[in-house]
């Protein structure tokens, strides 16, 4: 089945720098790619959606310029959090989607970032 | 706009009992709908979706889901609960640009033996 591979699982950073996500479609070509947040107990929020070759398209009341989102290939998507502060802690997950809704949306293992 | 909201926040039930999670929809155009479990610090695992075929949807782990327009509900069943079964479950639908999904706040559940 599809598989999605996301790295790093957590990673624990100083506030003022800068920590990238990678989200990789493992056996199959991802044209869309979305990144979600996820505060504790809480649903996910959804953040972007990023096509292969183009501009993400970034949802209300998320700063482009802190969540950079690159998607370079069909099977590979990055989000780089800029100037992380504790704020930004939280859990996000990558989705992709294959060609046709009936591949369905395949998501990643979720990364738990900390800034301290 | 597309929604979903899920009824109850917190559900419990017994080992063996049946399990009732509900998601009603709204949505402006006909609705693809899923059910996703997640497990503490892990991604999301599809349990089953609805996209315009039966009615009557039949997931993994012996989950179903019957599309109810006229209630605008698509809620989850499983005539025996496990004890692994205990997670966090979240109803989604396709937003209206056809693209992304659109999560309820999730439902925990908990199960006792």
């Amino acid at each position: 089945g599809a598989v999605v591979s996301q790295h790093p699982s957590w990673v624990i950073c100083k506030s003022g720098t800068s920590v990238k996500i990678e989200c990789r479609s493992l056996d199959f070509q991802a044209t869309t790619m979305f990144w979600y947040r996820q505060f504790p107990k809480q649903s996910l929020m959804l953040m972007a959606t990023s096509n292969e070759g183009s501009k993400a398209t970034y949802e209300q009341g998320v700063e482009k310029d802190k969540f950079l989102i690159n998607h370079a290939s069909l099977t590979l998507s990055t989000l780089t959090v800029t100037s992380a502060h504790p704020e930004d802690s939280s859990f996000y997950i990558c989705s992709a989607r294959a060609t046709g809704v009936e591949k369905g949306y395949t998501f990643g293992s979720g990364t738990r970032l900390t800034v301290v | 706009a597309q929604s979903v909201t899920q009824l109850g926040s917190h559900v419990s039930v017994s080992e063996g009992a049946l399990v009732l999670l509900r998601c009603n929809y709204s949505s402006s155009v006909p609705p693809y709908l899923f059910w996703y479990v997640q497990y503490p610090n892990q991604g999301l695992q599809l349990l089953l979706k609805y996209t315009s075929a039966a009615t009557l949807v039949k997931g993994i782990n012996g989950f179903e889901a019957e599309f109810k327009k006229s209630e605008t509900s698509f809620h989850l069943t499983k005539p025996s609960a496990h004890m692994s079964d205990a997670a966090e479950y979240f109803c989604a639908v396709r937003n209206q640009a056809g693209t992304a999904l659109i999560f309820g706040k999730g439902t925990t559940l908990s199960v006792s033996s």
